[in-house]
């Protein structure tokens, strides 16, 4: 199993739609996670950390599910400019960060 | 504010031939320093991460190596690249407990 796993995708939907990811990890001793967003041929950028009681940021919200082991992130409202690839991170402990493959998201018109 | 700078931006490099990427980051101490690369169409992999001068850590054995001989400086090297070194390489750094960001990149094609 891998440590950090996510839908490749990809999703296809329409501007203004709800759209959301989940990302699954596998070792319940992880401490911190995070969403990375990364547009084509380009670096990842922090797009927000996930805390244990859920954060709003916007039209995104990231959850965190210790129980099942998994984070997730809503979109409402979906932009056009919102297409990107989305990274899930888990902190395993240490300086050891571990990303997922990515989450592919093409908004269209 | 800390910044990172990653260079060359774009490189293209026959097989056998030497490699070597940089990084600096400013306005932080003693960071944790770390190199990822990125294939086509697949996810990061940690290559070397380092929490101190002279100080390396190795995630995968390969061809490569990386070397910090100052605090913000992190260097990735290869004596001989080989087609499969090709990809995209992100210099990060990070301070413990906090998130990492990324440099800019380098795209590297071995032909």
């Amino acid at each position: 199993r891998k440590e950090v796993e996510q839908d490749p995708g990809p999703f296809n939907v329409p501007e203004g739609a709800t759209v959301a990811f989940n990302c699954t990890y596998s070792n319940s001793a992880s401490q911190s996670f995070f969403w990375y967003r990364q547009d084509c041929r380009k670096e990842p950028k922090l797009l927000m950390s996930v805390y244990s009681s859920g954060n709003e940021d916007g039209r995104f919200t990231a959850q965190l599910n210790r129980a099942s082991q998994y984070i997730s992130l809503l979109i409402r409202d979906s932009k056009l400019s919102d297409s990107a690839t989305y990274l899930c991170v888990v902190n395993m402990g240490g300086n050891k960060l571990v990303f997922g493959a990515g989450t592919i998201l093409r908004v269209k018109s | 504010s800390q910044t990172i700078h990653q260079w060359p931006a774009t490189l293209v490099q026959p097989v056998g031939s030497p490699l070597s990427l940089e990084c600096t980051v400013e306005g932080t101490s003693n960071p944790n320093l770390y190199w990822y690369r990125q294939a086509a169409g697949r996810g990061l992999q940690l290559l070397f991460y380092s929490v101190g001068i002279g100080q390396i850590s190795s995630e995968v054995p390969q061809n490569l190596s990386a070397s910090r001989p100052q605090d913000r400086q992190f260097i990735l090297s290869s004596k001989k690249l080989l087609l499969s070194d090709s990809g995209f390489y992100l210099c990060a750094w990070r301070l413990p407990g906090n998130t990492i960001y990324f440099g800019e990149g380098s795209w590297l094609t071995v032909v």
